[in-house]
């Protein structure tokens, strides 16, 4: 099945730094990517829609000058978390649309943030 | 998209099929049943989905009343690896590029 993949898997930083996460569809092209964010106990909550070589759109309530996304490419959309604080520590999850009518969503393995 | 509920949590016993129910009382005719799990500290993992027939694959299969009201996954022999969160999710047909919007879903524990 298709492939995608999320990188790094745990970051821990300090307040106020900026934080990349990568999400790769490694087997498919995917021109829509979706980024979601999961605190304990609760379910995924959907941030962005990233559409190659557009600009994403946010859902409400989520600050696109402080989730920065990128989908420069086919296969790669980028999350920045920038001026990261603790408030921000959370599980974050890409995931993309495939199948042969894009009638399924993979996801990636998560992205732990831990912000000091 | 269609609301979809799910029993909070579920216990089974290694081995036996587990079965969870969704209801989906208010589902269209354009929407298909959606079935993701997710194992902890993971992203959610894609297990099946149907539109009004039952369905199969290596992993589960999907029951859909005739009415379509409701559909039940089933885990033939389940194991200690399935242990996870159980998501039920309705998706309409030509939805065109939308992302999937998560239930509290089932959390099932299979039990050694």
């Amino acid at each position: 099945g298709a492939v995608v993949s999320q990188h790094p898997s745990w970051v821990i930083c300090k307040s106020g730094t900026s934080v990349k996460i990568e999400c790769r569809s490694l087997d498919f092209q995917a021109t829509t990517m979706f980024w979601y964010r999961q605190f304990p106990k609760q379910s995924l909550m959907l941030m962005a829609t990233s559409n190659e070589g557009s600009k994403a759109t946010y859902e409400q309530g989520v600050e696109k000058d402080k989730f920065l996304i990128n989908h420069a490419s086919l296969t790669l959309s980028t999350l920045t978390v920038t001026s990261a604080h603790p408030e921000d520590s959370s599980f974050y999850i890409c995931s993309a649309l495939g199948g042969a009518t894009n009638e399924k969503l993979f996801f990636g393995s998560g992205t732990q943030l831990s912000v000091l | 998209d269609a609301k979809t509920t799910q029993p909070p949590s579920m216990d089974c016993a290694e081995g036996r099929a587990a079965n969870l129910p969704c209801n989906h009382s208010t589902i269209s005719g354009n929407e298909y049943v959606y079935w993701y799990r997710q194992i902890h500290s993971q992203g959610p993992q894609y297990i099946i989905h149907g539109l009004k027939n039952n369905e199969t694959n290596e992993m589960a299969s999907l029951i859909i009343t005739e009415d379509r009201k409701s559909s039940t996954l089933i885990l033939p022999h389940a194991t200690l690896r399935d242990t996870a969160v159980y998501y039920c999710i309705a998706r309409g047909v030509n939805t065109g590029r939308r992302a999937l919007t998560f239930g509290s879903g089932t959390r099932l524990q299979v039990q050694p």
